[in-house]
């Protein structure tokens, strides 16, 4: 069970938009803690998309984009392409217990 | 450019003490925090800790007891032990840099496999 909660999977066809959400609760995202984002195409390391909860590292394409509110935050793919099929993560801090670094369960992005 | 390396065996017996070692390269392990982070086969990702080049680290309450986490500035390196191992310890391990203004990691090694079997 994930401190963060993601959909198990999410599909959609060339070119259209997807968004991904990810549920946090008082502790993490909603004590205002940065959500990150990162995409694991199989077999590879996760690599960063989002950070800041709507920042784009270099290379990252503009079709990707994250926003936050509340205790939640999304993750949104527009323009939807073959290779944008992954895994995604959703990640922020948690200040229960002693604080730590938490991840959502994963999202599987499936293009149809 | 800036480059992580994890290396260890990759089998290990239970109850023994699982050890990983990341190198660095490409630039030095100074300014940053560097973490490790696993994932299970077809499961999702769990951060295991990190360490500032000076030493200070920083551990995953659920796994606290059972790990450390050490560096080597000389050798551009940092390690983890994790003691007491399991099946349920089998996964993909991790090394990562932090991101310089916040908890994200903004760079991964290709991951190492790690069995624990008999």
């Amino acid at each position: 069970q994930s401190v963060l909660t993601q959909p198990p999977s999410v599909s959609g066809a060339p070119g259209q938009r997807v968004t991904i959400s990810c549920t946090g609760s008082s502790s993490n995202i909603g004590a205002g803690y940065d959500v990150h984002w990162y995409q694991q195409l199989p077999g590879t390391a996760p690599k960063l998309l989002i950070y800041g909860n709507n920042n784009r590292p270099s290379g990252v394409p503009d079709r990707f984009s994250g926003s936050k509110s509340g205790t939640s935050a999304s993750l949104a793919i527009t323009g939807l392409q073959a290779e944008d099929e992954a895994d995604y993560y959703c990640q922020s801090y948690d200040s229960s217990l002693s604080g730590s670094v938490v991840f959502g369960g994963g999202t599987k992005l499936t293009v149809l | 450019q800036v480059q992580l390396q994890e290396s260890g065996p990759g089998l290990v017996k239970p109850s023994e003490t699982l050890s990983l070692t990341c190198s660095v390269s490409g630039g030095s392990i100074g300014s940053y925090f560097w973490s490790l982070i696993r994932q299970p086969p077809g499961k999702g990702l769990e951060w295991i800790g990190c360490i500032y080049y000076s030493g200070n680290t920083n551990y995953n309450p659920s796994l606290n007891s059972r790990v450390t986490i050490s560096v080597d500035t000389s050798k551009n390196q940092f390690s983890l032990k994790l003691s007491s191992v399991t099946a349920a310890d089998t996964a993909v391990y991790y090394c990562a840099r932090q991101g310089y203004n916040g908890w994200y990691f903004d760079l991964w090694g290709r991951g190492t496999l790690v069995t624990v079997s008999s």
